[in-house]
């Protein structure tokens, strides 16, 4: 069965750095797409950013772009979230989900979601 | 940028008929894709490609895209499907979801 499990949520202060990861078990990693998401406290799902099978194409929310940034190592079946220059506005719970498909498509969704990691940026 | 459109509420009866919209432009050319979420716990994907259902999702869920227009239908309401509900399309190169919207069971 399908397992992600994201770690490295914490507190931050503002403009310093996190850095996220997703183990996951359960299917050949190196197959699909993944994505981050985000929830910030009492509100909707925002998406951040994706991240090809093979890590060749990256894409991300103009929200994030810049300041975060996406990868994998398919040796390891871990999804990673560099987070730099934190903002107050990006204490959310981040959940890594994996895409059925191995690169972006204009029909990319999330079939498999992790429990989420919390991450506090005081203001 | 994209925007779905969805109502922040939606009450229903046990054993009616809930329908949940998510209004966009130009869905035609887009599979819209539902998630449900309840409190505390990560998002569930309920309906994908506007109508196809995941592999242990009841029956009961249903979807259609028609127009600007998006519709998840759960039929024979039970109490435990009182969640959160978001639709989600891809644009271009990102990821766009609906407001939600909150189904309670009355």
């Amino acid at each position: 069965q399908v397992h992600l499990v994201e770690s490295g949520g914490g507190v931050a202060q503002p403009g310093r750095s996190l850095r996220l990861s997703c183990a996951a078990s359960g299917f050949t990693f190196s197959s699909y797409a993944m994505h981050w998401v985000r929830q910030a406290p009492g509100k909707g799902l925002e998406w951040v950013a994706v991240i090809s099978y093979d890590g060749s194409n990256k894409y991300y929310a103009d929200s994030v772009k810049g300041r975060f940034t996406i990868s994998r190592d398919n040796f390891k079946n871990t999804l990673y979230l560099q987070m730099n220059s934190l903002r107050p506005e990006d204490t959310a719970v981040y959940y890594c989900a994996r895409d059925p498909s191995r690169i972006v498509v204009v029909t990319s969704t999330f079939d498999y979601w992790g429990q989420g990691t919390v991450v506090t940026v005081p203001s | 940028s994209y925007v779905l459109t969805q109502p922040p509420s939606v009450s229903v009866a046990p054993g009616k008929t809930a329908r949940i919209t998510c209004g966009g432009n130009n869905f035609g050319s887009k599979s819209v894709h539902w998630y449900q979420q309840k409190p505390g716990q990560a998002p569930v994907l309920v309906i994908y490609f506007d109508s196809d259902r995941p592999s242990g999702i009841p029956e009961r869920f249903s979807g259609s895209n028609s127009g600007n227009t998006a519709t998840l239908t759960i039929s024979r309401v039970e109490v435990g499907d009182e969640a959160d509900y978001y639709c989600q399309v891809w644009d271009v190169t990102r990821g766009v979801f609906g407001g939600g919207t909150k189904l309670t069971v009355l």
